[in-house]
């Protein structure tokens, strides 16, 4: 079936620092991708995603590509700050299965910045 | 614009009691999606409609749960009887159309407490 694996945190950076969040996957079709984000006591909110192979998405500083090559995803930013702080999350829909956007998620990486 | 609206926002509960969680897609969306959050497990997906109608409901834990949609704007999650292992935050997600490039929108989440 299809799985993400992510790496586990916590990840502790100082501010202005350079953020790698790794993620990996296997799929059996062909999937979308995205990064999910979530801040203490809310929900997830989407990040950015990416629907083909070398696709890159991107938002407030964040970058992912989508490597079939490597089967990867990872989440970079070049330069973090304390509001970063938050719990990420890959996850993967796989547009061959029947259940459309059935997402499957990691099991997150939490970020911690501190000034 | 609303978000994905859940209620209650916490709930505490004793053992064997029934709980109710209630969820308004954004308007419009035509996918509805259950989560299940906890720190030993992660995300689990619980169950997921289209137009309403239940599509997959393989990951509901056991017969004690149940979700209904019976319209467009509305879904409840039900346990009954409730338990310990049941404490947790629910998250309803919602998706404009049926497809794995879609975005899923969270929720607030329902934060569960049996006791």
């Amino acid at each position: 079936g299809d799985s993400v694996t992510q790496m586990e945190g916590p990840v502790t950076l100082s501010e202005e620092a350079f953020l790698t969040i790794n993620c990996t996957y296997t799929a059996t079709g062909y999937p979308s991708l995205f990064w999910y984000v979530q801040y203490p006591g809310e929900g997830l909110q989407l990040l950015l995603k990416a629907t083909k192979a070398d696709d890159k998405g991107s938002n407030k500083g964040f970058e992912a590509t989508y490597r079939k090559e490597t089967t990867s995803f990872h989440l970079e930013k070049g330069s973090v700050q304390v509001s970063d702080s938050a719990v990420y999350f890959c996850a993967l829909s796989d547009r061959r299965r029947a259940a459309g956007n059935k997402l499957t998620f990691g099991g997150g990486t939490r970020v911690l910045v501190k000034p | 614009d609303a978000g994905v609206i859940q209620s209650p926002r916490h709930e505490v509960t004793e053992m064997g009691q029934e709980v109710t969680l209630r969820c308004k897609p954004i308007s419009g969306h035509n996918s509805l999606f259950w989560y299940r959050q906890t720190m030993m497990r992660g995300l689990e997906l619980l169950i997921y409609f289209n137009n309403n109608v239940p599509i997959d409901d393989s990951g509901m834990p056991e017969d004690r749960f149940s979700a209904k949609m019976p319209n467009a704007s509305f879904s409840t999650l039900k346990i009954q009887p409730s338990e310990p292992r049941d404490s947790a935050v629910y998250f309803c997600a919602s998706s404009l159309r049926w497809g794995a490039r879609e975005t899923q929108y969270f929720g607030p989440g329902t934060r569960l407490l049996v006791l």
